[in-house]
Formats: C-alpha cells, structure tokens, sequence
C-alpha cells in the first residue's frame, strides 16, 4: 500500500497519560499535515512540515502537543499529560507541490484518540 | 477555525437525482478543493480548481468557484447509493507555496435506493 499511513487507528487512554501517534506519508511527499477533526466538525489544522522542517503551528498546539518529522520521512505526534478535551480523530495528510502551487492532500484513515 | 461553510449541513436524496453543495469561504485563495469522508475514515481527495478557474468537470462531479462571491458549489449528478458520505471543501490560502488547507463544516449527504 502506497498511501499515507497512521499508526494506531484508535487509542484510548486514561486522563494525564501521554500518547504518541505515527504518520508514514506517501514516500515521495516533502509535505506533512496534522489535522485534528472533532465529531459533527471539519479538520482543523495542526501543523506542516516540509521535509524535516515544522514550518508553521496552530494556536491550537498547546504545548502538550509536540510533532517531530526526523529526516523528513515518517512522523510523530505526542500529546503530554491528555485531557477529555484531546478526544478527536487526529489526521495525517502528505502532499508534493506542482506547478503552480497546488497541493492535492492524500490523507491517511486518522488516529481515534478517546481520552477516559 | 473553519475557514467557511457548508450549505446545506445536510442532505437526503434518492438515488439518481442530482445533488448540489455549497461552500463560503473568507478570505483569498490560490485554489480550492472538495473532499470526501466516510463515517469515521479518512478523506478522499475529489476534486481541485484554481482560484482562475471557473469551472471543473471530473465524471459525475461538477465544481464551480465564483471568487467575487468567494463561494464554490459542488453538483454530484446521478447520484449512488455509494455516494453517501460527508463532503467537505477546502481552502489553499493565497500564498506563494500554498501549504496548509482550511476546511469547511461539511455537508452529510444521504443517498436512498
């Protein structure tokens, strides 16, 4: 399988615990994405990384939250000390960009995080 | 935040009949996209059309973008069963490397036999 795959696909933990997701984009893709998508809602952005490079941060990545993508291949998501409030399905996406800027996302099947 | 909405939040066809969505959005872009999702998966990605485009057919999917209204529609003709599904657009900002995508609160649509 050549697609954008996470790693567990549904976690539950227990309040204060800390969790850590993976993300294995497509591996031609410089571009990785994490999305957070709470029931009834769209995906919210996270972060980006290009290559290994964390480029840009929601106001939404508290810092409980912490991605790393070390040389630029798979990443990680880690979620110190979780909170009910941190129960979402947590989205990975990987994309390449074209001619002209655009960047088609390929997302992966997320990680069900329920925090107890 | 959501970047925009869609209109209807929800939608329940028969199969065969056509269904459109909207999407509003705020600010300027360099392209937008409509996504699938399937209860509880991830998204599939449909369709892209640039922010100097206007049109864009791809099968049964037609995509309009009107950016003076900063507003796209979606039209799924014949309609299947397998169709059923939440529909989100997505926003690329204007940028000059596009990089993350904005999304919208999405439309359920529900396909009977």
């Amino acid at each position: 399988d050549t697609g954008v795959s996470q790693d567990p696909r549904h976690k539950i933990t227990k309040r204060g615990q800390n969790v850590t997701f993976r993300c294995d984009p497509i591996s031609e893709h410089n571009r990785l994405y994490w999305y957070r998508q709470t029931l009834g809602q769209g995906p919210e952005f996270l972060t980006y990384f290009q290559n290994e490079a964390q480029l840009e941060k929601s106001r939404l990545l508290s810092d409980r939250f912490s991605a790393e993508r070390p040389k630029g291949s798979f990443s990680t998501l880690e979620i110190q000390r979780t909170e009910q409030g941190d129960s979402a399905m947590y989205l990975c996406a990987s994309s390449t960009v074209r001619t002209g800027g655009d960047t088609e996302a390929f997302f992966g099947q997320g990680t069900r995080l329920t925090v107890v | 935040s959501q970047q925009g909405e869609e209109d209807p939040q929800a939608l329940s066809i028969q199969e065969g009949e056509n269904a459109t969505m909207n999407c509003s959005y705020k600010t300027s872009i360099n392209n937008l996209q409509w996504y699938r999702q399937n209860s509880g998966r991830g998204l599939v990605h449909l369709i892209l059309i640039r922010s100097n485009e206007r049109e864009k057919h791809s099968g049964r999917l037609r995509v309009t973008l009107d950016t003076s209204k900063k507003s796209s529609s979606l039209l799924i003709t014949a309609s299947r069963a397998a169709d059923t599904a939440s529909y989100f657009c997505a926003t690329a900002p204007y940028t000059g490397t596009a990089s993350k995508l904005t999304f919208g609160t999405g439309t359920r649509l529900q396909v009977t036999l």
